[in-house]
C-alpha cells in the first residue's frame, strides 16, 4: 500500500514548454486534490476532482489542466510552463464520508521554470 | 482578507517548553477545522481534526477551536525536538469539497 505517489520527484523545464505531472493514489478514495506551496504562501488549491470523469477549479487555475479519465489517477498539465509555475506541486487524496477523512499527501514534486 | 490567516513565524523555543500555535477564519461557515504536520521535504500530514468548539486532546497535542472569535489553537505539551516542523492549519465548510490551508508556522524546538 504505496498510498499517494507522485512522479517525476524533480523537474526543471525552460520557458514555454510542457509537461504533465501524475498523481496515483491506491486507496479507492473518490477525492483528489493539486495544491502548490511557495515560501510564505503556504498551500493553494490548484484544481481538484470529486470523482472519476469530473474535475473543479480551485484557488490559482490560470496556466493548469487536469483531468481525472480514472478513478486511481489525477493528472496536472502545464501547456507552456511559465517561471512563475516554480514551486512545490502536492496531490492529496481523500475518501467520502459523513464526517471529516482527513487529506493523504504524496511527497511533492518539485518544478523549477527557467 | 484571505479566508484563513496563519503567522509564518519561525517560532524558537527551548525543549520540554508548551507550544502554541493560532490561525484565525473570517467565514462563519467553516465547519471543520484541522491542523496538519509537515516535516521537510514532506508531504503534510494529518496531526488533528474537529468539528465542534471547544477541546479535543490527543496525547501531547490539544486542538481548540472558539468558534465565536474565528480562532483556532494548537497545544503542544512537553515539546520535543522531533516536533521541530512546519504546522498548518486547515479549514472546510459543510458540503463543500474544497479544503483551505494557512501558510504554516515553522517551528524549532532547541534541545
Amino acid at each position: 500500500n504505496a498510498g499517494v505517489t507522485q512522479t517525476p520527484k524533480f523537474r526543471v523545464l525552460k520557458t514555454g514548454q510542457s509537461m504533465t505531472l501524475l498523481c496515483a493514489q491506491d486507496m479507492n478514495h473518490e477525492y483528489m486534490y493539486w495544491y502548490r506551496q511557495d515560501p510564505g504562501m503556504g498551500l493553494r488549491l490548484i484544481h481538484y476532482s470529486v470523482g472519476e470523469g469530473t474535475t473543479a477549479k480551485g484557488e490559482v487555475p490560470d496556466g493548469y489542466n487536469v483531468s481525472r479519465l480514472k478513478k486511481q489517477n489525477f493528472l496536472l498539465g502545464l501547456e507552456s510552463a511559465a517561471p512563475s509555475q516554480t514551486s512545490v506541486y502536492f496531490c492529496a487524496s481523500r475518501s467520502i464520508d459523513r464526517n471529516n477523512s482527513p487529506l493523504h499527501f504524496g511527497n511533492g514534486t518539485r518544478l523549477t521554470v527557467t | 482578507q484571505k479566508e484563513v490567516e496563519q503567522d509564518p513565524g519561525p517560532l524558537s523555543v527551548p525543549e520540554g517548553a508548551i507550544v502554541s500555535l493560532n490561525c484565525t477564519y473570517s467565514n462563519s461557515a467553516f465547519q471543520y477545522f484541522m491542523w496538519y504536520r509537515q516535516y521537510s521535504r514532506k508531504g503534510p500530514e494529518l496531526l488533528m481534526y474537529t468539528y465542534s468548539s471547544g477541546n479535543k486532546e490527543d496525547g501531547r497535542f490539544t486542538a481548540q477551536v472558539d468558534k465565536s472569535s474565528k480562532y483556532i489553537s494548537l497545544f503542544i505539551r512537553d515539546s520535543q525536538p522531533s516536533d521541530s516542523a512546519t504546522y498548518l492549519c486547515a479549514i472546510r465548510s459543510l458540503g463543500d469539497d474544497k479544503i483551505i490551508f494557512g501558510k504554516g508556522t515553522r517551528l524549532h524546538i532547541l534541545p
